[in-house]
């Protein structure tokens, strides 16, 4: 199935670091979504994007929309021990069915105390 | 307001056997989505329900099936199981002021032995 890229694969940082992860498409996508994963549990929304050049923050989180329409941006400041998880982009492509995600093959962060 | 929940937890069965799994969406919403995660293939889109009507559709065998209930719960099933078919599956549900926006419940592990 259809997967976006997202890089790095994996991140090990120490606490107090800022992180940086970036999805990306060959193809124009309407809505970008970040999800957070903890093991054995579902994805918890993070941030959600509408419009080209978009930059929305949630607490330590800030998310940008790409002005080009094919990519999106998370930004983590000041990581903390609880940030570990797996953090996944998820789009909906243009002329895409609604809600029908295409998600990001997910950024591993590991954060040492 | 209660978030997506999903039933049960874990799962174990026999390769041949059919399984039923549940989602309850959040309630107001209309929407739920079926996804299947699995370490090589990622996050994938199974099928989305709106209104007892599947809306959407990804690019499994008709093994995997679906149904939405008057009251937005849903139920997928798989037919013929295969080893193939362990892994994660999720539930998301979408509804109220952002469509777009999918809210995942803890899912299903699903092992096929």
């Amino acid at each position: 199935g259809q997967q976006l890229n997202q890089s790095p694969q994996s991140m090990f940082i120490q606490e107090g670091e800022d992180v940086s992860m970036n999805c990306t498409s060959s193809s124009i996508f309407n809505t970008w979504l970040w999800y957070k994963q903890d093991p054995g549990e579902g994805p918890v929304l993070l941030i959600a994007l509408y419009k080209a050049g978009e930059l929305t923050s949630n607490g330590r989180l800030t998310a940008q929309f790409g002005i080009t329409r094919k990519d999106s941006f998370l930004n983590i400041s000041a990581s903390i021990p609880s940030d570990v998880g797996i953090y996944f982009c998820a789009g909906q492509p243009y002329g895409g069915a609604t809600n029908k995600l295409i998600f990001g093959t997910g950024t591993l962060l590991a954060v040492q105390p | 307001k209660a978030g997506v929940t999903q039933t049960p937890r874990y799962l174990i069965k026999t390769r041949g056997q059919q399984v039923t799994l549940s989602c309850s969406p959040i309630s107001g919403h209309r929407s739920v989505s079926w996804y299947q995660q699995t370490p090589g293939q990622g996050l994938q889109f199974l099928f989305e329900y709106f209104s007892e009507t599947q809306r959407n559709k990804g690019n499994f065998p008709g093994r995997f099936s679906g149904r939405q209930f008057s009251n937005s719960r849903s139920e997928m099933n798989v037919s013929t199981l295969e080893l193939g078919d362990s892994a994660l599956y999720l539930c998301a549900s979408s509804g109220g002021g952002n469509v777009y926006e999918q809210y995942f419940g803890p899912g299903t592990r699903l092992t096929v032995t």
